[in-house]
């Protein structure tokens, strides 16, 4: 089945830098990726719609310049948190949809936990 | 209009029975509804899906109920078992469209041994 990669799987980071996350699929072409994060017991809520060789687009009350992501390839899609606090901390997941797969279902990566300390 | 709204937030069920779960959804322009499940530190897993043209889908334990009339749907665990044990989200998106899912609250089901 279509496997999409995170990376990393936690990060544990100092507040006022940079952190990046990898999103890949593995075995199938994306042509859009999704970008998530949830919060503890609480839903998914999306970001960002990223589409390859295209400039993201950002959920109303995401902060584009704090949450960089970059799709330069139909395998890989990175999010950059940038000048991170400790309110960033949270579960960061991304899904991305393949080309050509029938109805083309959403698969999600395992998730990056970020701490910001 | 882009809510979807599932209930229970929590659920426990004795080991063999039924576990149910609903949702409910008020954009029309909704015509892919999968179910994913997750466990905790995770990402969530694809379950089961539904398109409105039918409306019922069954894949081992797992059964899909649709009433696109009344724009709500459920998923059906049957001989729950421990192993069941986890957070399941219903969402909802448009294949035409940008398929952005559109997810429910979650449910945190827990099977009792």
């Amino acid at each position: 089945g279509a496997v999409v990669s995170q990376h990393p799987s936690w990060v544990i980071c100092k507040s006022g830098t940079s952190v990046k996350i990898e999103c890949r699929s593995l075995d199938f072409q994306a042509t859009t990726m999704f970008w998530y994060r949830q919060f503890p017991k609480q839903s998914l809520m999306l970001m960002a719609t990223s589409n390859e060789g295209s400039k993201a687009t950002y959920e109303q009350g995401v902060e584009k310049d704090k949450f960089l992501i970059n799709h330069a390839s139909l395998t890989l899609s990175t999010l950059t948190v940038t000048s991170a606090h400790p309110e960033d901390s949270s579960f960061y997941i991304c899904s991305a949809k393949g080309m050509g797969l029938k109805n083309s279902p959403l698969h999600f990566g395992n998730g990056t936990r970020l701490t910001v300390t | 209009q882009q809510q979807v709204k599932q209930s229970p937030q929590s659920l426990i069920v004795q080991k063999g029975g039924i576990s149910i779960i609903n949702c409910a959804y008020e954009n029309t322009a909704f015509d892919y509804f999968p179910w994913y499940q997750q466990f905790p530190g995770k990402g969530p897993a694809l379950l089961i899906a539904i398109r409105p043209d039918v409306s019922e889908k069954k894949e081992g334990r797992f059964t899909i109920s649709f009433n696109k009339s009344a724009k709500q749907f459920s998923l059906h665990i049957m001989d729950s078992q421990p192993g069941d044990s986890a957070t399941y989200f219903c969402a909802a998106t448009s294949i035409q469209g940008a398929q952005k899912l559109v997810f429910g609250q979650g449910t945190r089901l827990t099977i009792n041994p």
